[in-house]
């Protein structure tokens, strides 16, 4: 059982539309990372979020941490093909274990 | 200049065989990670070292057996090789423990036949 589900799976969209990921739970996390990952490589980190219902604005992307610290999401305004990847949220429990969720794959058709 | 290195990027290897991946990262950090991910991009931790010491140990067949020389090197050997072993190991480090960043290295793609 995982403890964090992303969604949707899969989502594959033409460039300029706006799209919206999930990351849910039922416990509540210290802090919620997002990650992009592609092909053949590592994730990489495109924020961290600590506060209930803080936001983030990263040029096109915001991200949402829940009120209650057990949910996350991440919009995209415009979305561009060079935003096509594997998006994988992950939240803190204990202060140093990380729970990755299932992963949203993104394909940005030009 | 690679942050964190691994190797070898590609491993194919026969049941029951014994194998070990390396992880090295240049950036002064005192956590490392070991990670597996699925054929369905699920990522999660196996092993976490801090300052040379393990922190976390998930529930990981002791098949696998991690090895922190110093700081700066987190490597994993896994004995007698099974078919469900196949799958991208990825070695991470971050400044600290906690809600710090995570530098991801390449990954290990194993393939284990």
């Amino acid at each position: 059982t995982q403890l964090l589900e992303q969604s949707p799976q899969f989502l594959s969209i033409q460039e300029g539309e706006n799209l919206t990921v999930y990351c849910n739970s039922s416990s509540v996390f210290s802090s919620l990372q997002w990650y992009r990952q592609e092909p053949g490589e590592g994730p990489v980190l495109l924020v961290t979020v600590v506060t209930g219902g803080e936001v983030k604005k990263l040029k096109r992307l915001t991200f949402q941490f829940g009120d209650a610290r057990k949910d996350s999401s991440l919009h995209i305004t415009a979305a561009q093909p060079g935003d096509t990847g594997l998006y994988l949220c992950a939240g803190v429990r204990n202060f140093n274990k990380f729970y990755f969720g299932s992963g949203t794959k993104l394909n940005v058709k030009p | 200049d690679t942050a964190v290195s691994q190797t070898p990027k590609y491993l194919v290897t026969q049941m029951g065989n014994d194998k070990s991946i390396k992880c090295e990262q240049n950036l002064g950090h005192d956590t490392m990670y070991w990670y597996k991910q699925d054929s369905k991009k699920f990522l999660k931790i196996m092993f976490s070292y801090n300052n040379k010491e393990l922190i976390i140990n998930e529930t990981v067949p002791n098949r696998f057996s991690p090895k922190s020389p110093d700081k700066a090197h987190l490597n994993l050997h896994i004995n007698s090789l099974e078919l469900g072993d196949s799958a991208v190991y990825f070695c991470a480090s971050s400044r600290q423990q906690g809600q710090e960043t995570q530098y991801f290295g390449p990954g290990t793609r194993l393939l284990v036949l």
